[in-house]
């Protein structure tokens, strides 16, 4: 079956812009995350949905960043004002459930360049 | 508070010979376990998890890992190593019982398998 995906895979935006990174889970994966991995940071949590709420967004690093989930499916990701500190790759992932034992699956990312 | 420590940034390995790739946790009750593999340009990419009983885990693509409560660790392993298997790899832990729901990872090992 069809994995994570993520839209765009490269963005590439100038410091100030307001960028919105798209997830599309696993059919039926209730739970999903997104993290943000950098060259130095290693990968970092961001936040996290349970369904169409998200109970966990204590990794959003300022105010800039928000993120929505509709329908229990689709989430975005938002960064407004980006700076370049922003350049990262953006991961998404989902699990069935909330399950802690539950395995996370992985989209491909998108690598975002803010000059 | 749930910790990975993955000691060696770079491993390198003779093509056909064993390897191991360290990862050690810290959490305050029981771990869940996971190892993850990224290819250049990719996402995550799941190879096992250990959840709970038998400390050898058999994962994907001939890998093993195994789980050592007394030295907090849970290794990677593969007998025979392939040049395919070159790549970035990634431990991973998530504590229960606990709240949180999203892995705590390692800083990563690249693996480089020589011809």
């Amino acid at each position: 079956g069809a994995g994570v995906s993520q839209s765009p895979s490269n963005k590439v935006t100038e410091k100030g812009k307001d960028v919105e990174l798209r997830c599309d889970p696993i059919s039926g994966h209730t739970a999903l995350y997104w993290y943000r991995q950098s060259l130095g940071q290693g990968l970092e949590f961001l936040i996290y949905f349970q369904g169409n709420s998200a109970p966990d967004k204590s990794g959003l690093p300022s105010d800039r960043f928000s993120a929505e989930r509709t329908g229990g499916s689709v989430s975005t990701l938002t960064i407004q004002r980006t700076q370049q500190e922003d350049s990262a790759v953006y991961l998404c992932a989902s699990s069935p459930g909330p399950v802690s034992q539950e395995t996370q699956y992985f989209g491909p990312g998108t690598r975002l360049l803010v000059l | 508070a749930q910790s990975v420590a993955q000691p060696e940034d770079q491993v390198n390995v003779a093509e056909g010979n064993p390897l191991t790739v360290k990862c050690t946790y810290s959490v305050s009750g029981n771990p869940y376990l996971f190892w993850y593999v990224q290819y250049p340009n990719r996402g995550l990419q799941f190879l096992l998890k250990y959840i709970t009983g038998d400390n050898l885990v058999k994962g994907s693509y001939g890998f093993e890992a195994e789980f050592n409560k007394s030295q907090t660790s849970f290794h990677l392993k593969k007998p025979s190593a392939l040049v395919s298997d070159s790549a970035l790899y990634f431990c991973a832990v998530r504590e229960t019982p606990g709240s949180a729901r999203q892995l705590t990872f390692g800083s990563g090992t690249q693996l480089t398998v020589l011809p």
